[in-house]
């Protein structure tokens, strides 16, 4: 079984903190995943990693930066929190097997993150 | 950015009862429609990856019927369960990336 394990469920930080979010896959997945999901916003991309160092802006990168030094691990950095990136934060992995469109994507269980 | 909607945006019914809800893309250069089942505390899994138009995919209950023509996907769940209860996403590919709806929230009622 495909697992996505990210470092921490519930998380609570002060505006202005330097927050990092892990997150690990242990399946030799080439692509990596952040999103964002908020009440009737639905799942939003916010970065994505396609091969170690590599990553590409999605579609609400603002605020946001990542990292993926080794295959299996995609961090993602708030480099200073702010109030308005209180929300869930779920990682993805998947394979580039049959084709890019049909890949699924495995999550992890998500890090509740509150910036006061 | 592709426009992926789901309806209803939630929905209540009773166990036992049979209930779909419908997810619409641009029929336009597609690739797949996948669907996700989120569960409450849980993660996101996968349910079905659909490519051919009038492809029917089934999963115990669940099951899901694919109109790529007119950019459409239909997920029915026969003699709903309160565990069915749950988000559910559709979502279509993108380069790399997948687009999700915003979901369907089905709450089932024992």
């Amino acid at each position: 079984d495909v697992k996505v394990t990210q470092s921490s469920r519930y998380l609570v930080k002060r505006t202005g903190e330097k927050v990092f979010l892990e997150c690990v896959q242990d399946m030799d997945h080439e692509n990596m995943f952040w999103y964002r999901q908020d009440p009737g916003l639905g799942l939003r991309l916010i970065y994505f990693s396609y091969d170690v160092k590599m990553k590409e802006k999605g579609d609400i990168p603002e605020g946001y930066s990542v990292s993926r030094e080794k295959k299996e691990r995609f961090s993602l950095i708030l480099e200073s929190a702010s109030t308005n990136q209180t929300s869930m934060y779920l990682c993805a992995s998947s394979p580039v097997t049959s084709g890019i469109p049909t890949d699924t994507q495995y999550f992890g269980p998500g890090t509740r993150l509150t910036v006061l | 950015i592709l426009n992926v909607e789901q309806s209803p945006q939630s929905l209540h019914v009773q166990e036992g009862d049979s209930t779909n809800f419908t997810c619409s893309f641009p029929s336009s250069n597609f690739y797949a429609l996948h669907w996700y089942r989120w569960e409450t505390a849980k993660s996101p899994e996968a349910l079905f990856v659909m490519t051919l138009n009038g492809d029917e995919k089934k999963k115990g209950r669940i099951s899901a019927t694919l109109n790529t023509k007119e950019g459409y996907s239909y997920l029915y769940i026969k003699g709903s369960q309160p565990e069915d209860s749950a988000t559910y996403l559709c979502a279509c590919p993108q380069g790399y990336k997948l687009t999700f709806g915003k979901g369907t929230l089905l709450t089932v009622n024992p």
